[in-house]
């Protein structure tokens, strides 16, 4: 059984960093895309981040472009989100998605972690 | 880019059926046929309910039926149940490993 499991989310000041870890497990971890998507309190989803498989093509929102870094480690199964200059509105639950096999899609989703940027 | 366009929320008794539409461009629901569809609860992850337009993932119910039409695409759902009761999210890959999603739709069975 395909598991994602996202941490690291916290409650921290504007303009501090936060890295987000997701562990992955159930699947060959390297053979995916693997993406990022936020849920703003209240509001709907919000694509973030996505990496190639194994080369490490990375892929931004123009909201995060700059500031956000996604990385992977396959050895560790691991999907990472380094994200500096944190503003309020970067207020959210983070998800970790996997992109479907074969397709475009996006097919399963962790539990996600919530990042709270306030003064 | 923007959002897709979905409306804010639908509603039905047991037993009817409802449809919820999504609209997009030309330049993502309608240039791919990989648009999905995703069931939340408060407070839980979104769960996948359609994929490539019109499949179902293994152990979702075919009550459950989607379709695109020019830049427009739909989920249907029918014989509405008090466990349908959630937000439903559409979404769109856009291209160059990018995805955009609808704003969401609150489902209210009455």
């Amino acid at each position: 059984e395909v598991q994602l499991l996202e941490s690291g989310g916290g409650l921290v000041q504007p303009g501090d960093s936060l890295r987000l870890s997701c562990a992955a497990s159930g699947l060959t971890f390297s053979s995916y895309v693997m993406t990022w998507v936020r849920q703003a309190p209240g509001k709907g989803l919000d694509w973030v981040s996505g990496i190639s498989p194994s080369v490490g093509t990375t892929y931004y929102a123009d909201s995060v472009r700059g500031r956000f870094t996604i990385s992977r480690d396959n050895s560790k199964n691991t999907l990472y989100l380094q994200m500096n200059s944190l503003r309020v509105d970067d207020t959210a639950v983070y998800y970790c998605a996997k992109k479907m096999g074969g397709s475009w899609n996006l097919d399963y989703w962790g539990q996600g972690t919530l990042v709270t940027v306030s003064s | 880019q923007s959002a897709l366009t979905q409306p804010r929320s639908v509603s039905g008794s047991p037993g009817q059926s409802v449809t919820i539409s999504c609209t997009g461009t030309s330049s993502d629901v309608g240039d791919y046929n990989y648009v999905s569809w995703y069931q939340q609860h408060p407070g839980k992850a979104p769960k996948l309910m359609i994929y490539d337009v019109t499949k179902r993932p293994s152990g979702v119910p075919d009550r459950f039926s989607g379709s695109k039409s020019g830049n427009t695409a739909s989920l249907a759902i029918s014989g509405l149940q008090a466990e349908d009761e959630a937000d439903y999210y559409c979404c769109s890959y856009a291209g160059s490993y990018t995805w955009l999603f609808g704003g969401g739709t609150k489902l209210t069975v009455l």
